[in-house]
């Protein structure tokens, strides 16, 4: 059974350029929640997807946005990319309504210059 | 808003001694607080959840306890070696309805053989 899987691994893109990272959850979970970690802190929150919906949001302009696919993938999509959206992505999987804990991807590590 | 602060930022200890971890949270009502470990440049790894209900939760050498009610969660490793070397991390979720977890900003651990 694999887990949650990303892709791509790293990236590197210059400022104002537009990224899309991509997350698939792991097998029998519905919800996905994205987090940014910058380097030497601990993860943010960006948003979660469930049922084709972004149903939370943290602190994270509109530059950021989602989708999540009937197959209950997502993709996080950051526009006109900045210097400080450097950091690592990870997308974590987990069962709506449920108690366990979330499972992480191993993220992507975008480079910003 | 909760906020979740982890001291110290680093530590370092010899190989075989007990390792205490401390997590802090400014607000109480939270639904429950996971333990997760992180190797350089790589995903989390859920080691420990605890429920708001429970007191205490233990997984081999890996001990965790919790007090609501002073915002404070301890986690203990015991008998440390090399390969415990990592970043820990603790996460509280808010409520059972979402997944968002709010991080700490982790305690870097080298043991050292």
């Amino acid at each position: 059974d694999a887990g949650v899987t990303q892709s791509p691994t790293h990236l590197i893109k210059t400022r104002g350029q537009q990224v899309t990272l991509r997350c698939s959850p792991k097998s029998g979970h519905d919800t996905v929640s994205w987090y940014q970690q910058a380097l030497g802190q601990g993860p943010q929150f960006i948003f979660q997807y469930y049922e084709e919906e972004e149903r939370q949001r943290g602190n994270f302009p509109d530059r950021f946005s989602g989708h999540q696919f009937p197959n209950y993938s997502s993709e996080l999509n950051v526009n006109a990319l900045l210097l400080g959206d450097s950091a690592l992505y990870l997308c974590a999987s987990s069962l709506a309504g449920g108690r366990e804990t979330q499972y992480f991807g191993p993220g992507t590590r975008l480079l910003v210059l | 808003k909760q906020e979740v602060t982890q001291i110290p930022a680093a530590l370092s200890v010899p190989e075989g001694e007990n390792l205490v971890l401390n997590c802090s949270f400014t607000d109480s009502a939270i639904y429950n607080l996971q333990w997760f470990r992180q190797d350089p440049g790589k995903g989390l790894t859920s080691l420990l959840l605890i429920q708001s209900s429970q007191r205490e939760q233990t997984s081999g050498r890996l001990n965790a306890s919790l007090d609501k009610s002073s915002g404070r969660s301890t986690l203990y490793i015991a008998a440390s070696q090399p390969g415990d070397s990592a970043t820990y991390l603790c996460a509280v979720r808010p409520t059972a309805a979402g997944n968002k977890l709010t991080f700490g900003g982790g305690t870097r651990v080298l043991v050292k053989p």
